[in-house]
């Protein structure tokens, strides 16, 4: 079946620091790939999106490119603010559904 | 930002009486979803809806109903709330282009005492 594996949080890093979370899935065919971002309290909100193999999803720093050879979606930023402090969900879409991972807890510290 | 409002943004109920939430959209999307947010879990679909009257069980709809009566509606019932269904819940909706993205609502955040 379609799943996404994400790593387990929380990520503590410092301000300033670089940022990778892993993300890889399995699904039959060709999903969308997304990250998606939750501040407390608040809802989902997209933060990087790509729909076909090579791709390269960019938004506000982030970036993670669409990699089929080894089915993952990885999350990376070069300088972390305080305000990145959130949870981060790697998704995909099938089917007019779309599966979450579990999510991972970013904290950056000043 | 997505026009999606959720009512209550917060209740606390008892266990064995009926809940009703409301997810409600001024984009006109075809698709909405909810679905219910708990620690380890991530985030789970209960139920989703494809138009008005059409909807079907995601994967975990046992003790949930649903109903989609107008386009910008969709309501979740929990017939006889149980302390398992104490959860925060989102609303989502999406349309049809490619990549599918979803829209959230701020959540309701439940309470079954």
């Amino acid at each position: 079946g379609n799943s996404v594996t994400q790593m387990e949080g929380p990520v503590t890093l410092s301000e300033e620091a670089f940022l990778t979370i892993n993300c890889t899935y399995t699904a039959t065919g060709y999903p969308s790939l997304f990250w998606y971002v939750q501040y407390p309290g608040e809802g989902l909100q997209l933060l990087l999106k790509a729909t076909k193999a090579d791709d390269k999803g960019s938004n506000k720093g982030f970036e993670a490119t669409y990699r089929k050879e080894t089915t993952s979606f990885h999350l990376e930023k070069g300088s972390v603010q305080v305000s990145d402090s959130a949870v981060y969900f790697c998704a995909l879409n099938r089917d007019d559904k779309i599966i979450f991972g579990k999510g991972t807890r970013l904290h950056i510290l000043p | 930002d997505a026009g999606i409002t959720q009512s209550p943004r917060h209740k606390v109920t008892e266990t064995g009486t009926p809940v009703t939430l409301r997810c409600h959209q001024t984009e006109n999307h075809r698709y909405m979803y909810w679905y219910r947010q708990d620690p380890g879990h991530g985030l789970r679909l209960i139920h989703y809806s494809y138009g008005v009257k059409d909807t079907d069980k995601g994967e975990v709809s046992d003790g949930y109903s649903v109903s989609r009566s107008k386009t910008e509606d969709f309501l979740l019932t929990l017939e006889s709330a149980t302390s398992s269904q104490t959860s925060v819940y989102f609303c989502a909706i999406s349309t049809e282009i490619i990549g599918n993205e979803q829209f959230f609502g701020p959540g309701t955040r439940l309470t079954v005492l």
